[in-house]
């Protein structure tokens, strides 16, 4: 089954204890990007990759950093966790960003920063 | 700058026809998608419009027109699983070989019995 796969759903952790998200895709995309979702302000994007070891800034990418080391993985890494990056996180897998290519979300990560 | 508007909350009935509208300014267009998202799931496709018109796909439909910024999201006979938020994202290409998505902050619809 095509699926985006994010690890773990829900944590809870402390101000400045270090976490990585997993994200990793089985259907052989290029493009990954990673989103949070918050209340009133939609789906931003924090870092997006177009390749392997290819990574760039989205629109908030701000305490947070990214590696693609392989295809299939694009892990999201808060080096020192803040409460203002309590959010739920998304991540995406597409073809490319060409037309009506539509991206794929992994479940989500609901993040608790204390 | 690039900006997209949907309505905030919608409510209908049941069977009934609803239209969630999105209005957007933006430069490089390159497409305007629609997502559901039920709570706390994952953001789903519906629809992808490029070319002024409208794009049927069974109780789903969606128009475009580039001239006025403006799309919808047309649903038919409501059904109670209807009831999610859904996303206008545009596409937008700055002049290299990337296209970047931009998410409204979606609309959140109620389907009452």
């Amino acid at each position: 089954e095509a699926q985006v796969t994010q690890n773990p759903r829900y944590l809870i952790t402390v101000t400045g204890k270090k976490l990585t998200v997993t994200c990793s895709q089985n259907m052989n995309h290029e493009y990954m990007s990673w989103y949070r979702q918050d209340p009133g302000l939609g789906l931003r994007q924090i870092y997006y990759s177009m390749n392997v070891e290819v990574t760039d800034k989205g629109d908030v990418p701000e305490g947070y950093k990214v590696s693609r080391k392989e295809k299939r993985n694009f892990p999201l890494i808060l080096e020192s966790p803040s409460p203002n990056q309590t959010s739920l996180y998304f991540c995406a897998s597409s073809y490319g960003t060409g037309m009506n290519t539509e991206a794929f979300f992994g479940q989500g990560t609901r993040l608790t920063v204390v | 700058g690039q900006n997209i508007d949907q309505p905030t909350e919608m409510t209908a009935t049941e069977g009934a026809i609803v239209q969630i509208n999105c209005t957007y300014q933006t430069s490089g267009f390159n497409g305007l998608f629609w997502y559901q998202q039920h709570a706390g799931e994952a953001p789903t496709f519906l629809s992808y419009n490029v070319l002024d018109g409208l794009e049927e796909k069974g109780r789903f439909s969606s128009f475009l027109s580039r001239s006025k910024g403006y799309s919808y999201l047309l649903l038919k006979e409501l059904q109670m699983k209807d009831s999610a938020s859904y996303l206008c994202a545009v596409s937008m290409n700055y002049g290299g070989a990337t296209n970047k998505l931009i998410f409204g902050t979606g609309t959140l619809l109620a389907v009452q019995p």
